[in-house]
């Protein structure tokens, strides 16, 4: 069965500082791993995704994560925090068995992280 | 905007009553997914449709039970509803539904309110 884990329900970070969203997963199959951003009163909006092309993604707005397999993670990086980023990150993780005589595309997604910025 | 399209986005409702919550997919997605996003159990698949048939099933109530229509919008019927139903209903769709890093789009969400 395949799992995530985010590291922190909160946290909190000055303008312009480092943004630092902890996610581990735990797979039998190789995964792929996703993160996405809701912000209030909106859906899921996908920031970037990791599907064994790159170790180190790039996603949208300044947003980057890299998969370390041997540490099991895909943290989620931005160098320079800004107001308009506070919101939920949400890590997750792509069903990848077989069903139904195909693959599942299902998400399976961690608990979230709400995200603050002090200006 | 997302290109996935939920209605209502607001629904206030009584115990015991049953509702419908309607999605339509972006142009083009064959798969449709439904996740429920409560503040204990947080955000759970809860069925997957592609192409008008059931595709995979999660953590849904027997209560529950959903559909993809020939136009290939779909449905959430929530039966006998508990004060536990309340939460966020999300609907996602995708190209192929088959996983493998496939990005799935969500829509804004319906949020279900059970007095």
């Amino acid at each position: 069965a395949q799992s995530v884990t985010q590291l922190g329900s909160h946290v909190s970070v000055s303008e312009g500082a480092l943004v630092l969203l902890r996610c581990n997963y735990s797979s039998s199959v190789p995964p792929y791993l996703f993160w996405y951003v809701q912000y209030p009163n909106q859906g899921l909006q996908l920031l970037l995704k990791y599907t064994s092309a790159a170790t180190l993604v790039k996603g949208i707005n300044g947003f980057e994560a890299e998969f370390k397999k041997s540490e099991t993670s895909f943290h989620l990086t931005k160098p320079s925090a800004h107001m308009s980023d506070a919101a939920e990150y949400f890590c997750a993780v792509s069903g990848s068995h077989m069903n139904y005589g195909g693959s599942q595309g299902n998400l399976i997604f961690g608990k979230g992280t709400k995200l603050s910025v002090k200006p | 905007d997302s290109g996935v399209t939920q209605t209502p986005k607001h629904l206030i409702t009584a115990t015991g009553q049953r509702v419908t919550l309607r999605c339509s997919p972006r142009s083009g997605d064959l798969s449709v997914y439904w996740y429920q996003q409560s503040l204990d159990q947080g955000l759970q698949f809860l069925i997957q449709y592609y192409n008008g048939e059931e595709r995979a099933k999660g953590n849904i109530l027997e209560r529950f039970s959903a559909q993809q229509f020939p136009d290939l919008h779909s449905e959430l019927n929530l039966s006998s509803l508990e004060l536990g139903d309340s939460a966020l209903y999300f609907c996602a769709s995708s190209v192929h539904g088959q996983g493998l890093g496939e990005t799935q789009y969500f829509g804004p969400g319906t949020r279900l309110l059970v007095l």
